[in-house]
């Protein structure tokens, strides 16, 4: 069966410090990979998602990157963290292309506190 | 364009009564719809989804939900609450066309569930 790990579950970090989250999968060939960010009140943003490896695609303009190393690694990073990247920050799993009636498989997420 | 609307961003309800959490969609195509269920700091857990065959669909814990295209509607419902679906529920549309997978998320829906 599949499986998704995301680690760490908290991290509190100051300003201007770095940042890397790691979310791999088990269990699954070719997954589309998903980086979500959740604020209170606020729904679900897609911040980064990636077909491949290497594949990289942005949704929204910010201080944070992603990097796909192998098929099954997906990586969150930053440089230099700023107050507005607190929030809770979800890794997700979906089939290929074409599959669109596929649900999406979430990790448990990281709770990121930047102070 | 497509798009998801939650009609309710908080619902109470007491234990043993019945739930009812509504959401509305827009959408060019015939699209996939799921229900997520979120319980605090945790990920996202899928609880059904409807893919163009039935159009009453159960999913886990006693959740289902009914697509009425007339009425573009995808709500979800549940006989008898319990404590433990006291969390927050995101209805998800999936769009039938493109090839990246970009789910069109609602703002979610808290359900408190009272003894």
């Amino acid at each position: 069966s599949q499986t998704i790990h995301q680690w760490p579950a908290t991290l509190v970090q100051p300003v201007g410090s770095p940042l890397s989250l790691e979310c791999t999968v088990e269990g699954t060939s070719n997954p589309n990979l998903y980086w979500y960010r959740q604020a209170a009140g606020r729904g679900l943003q897609l911040l980064f998602y990636s077909v491949g490896i290497g594949q990289i695609s942005s949704e929204v303009p910010q201080n944070l990157s992603a990097s796909r190393p192998q098929d099954r690694q997906f990586i969150l990073s930053s440089k230099k963290l700023l107050l507005s990247d607190s929030g809770f920050y979800l890794c997700a799993w979906g089939r290929q292309a074409g599959n669109y009636n596929s649900p999406l498989h979430f990790g448990n997420g990281t709770r990121l506190t930047v102070t | 364009a497509q798009s998801v609307t939650q009609l309710d961003s908080h619902v109470s309800v007491s234990e043993g009564t019945p739930v009812l959490l509504r959401c509305n969609y827009s959408s060019s195509y015939s699209p996939s719809l799921f229900w997520y269920v979120q319980h605090p700091n945790k990920g996202l857990q899928l609880l059904l989804k409807y893919t163009s065959a039935a159009t009453l669909v159960k999913g886990i814990n006693g959740f289902e939900a009914e697509f009425k295209k007339s009425e573009t509607s995808f709500h979800l419902t549940k006989p008898s609450a319990h404590m433990s679906d006291a969390a927050e529920y995101f209805c998800v549309v999936s769009p039938a066309a493109g090839n990246n997978r970009k789910l069109i998320w609602g703002l979610g829906t808290s359900l408190a569930v009272n003894p």
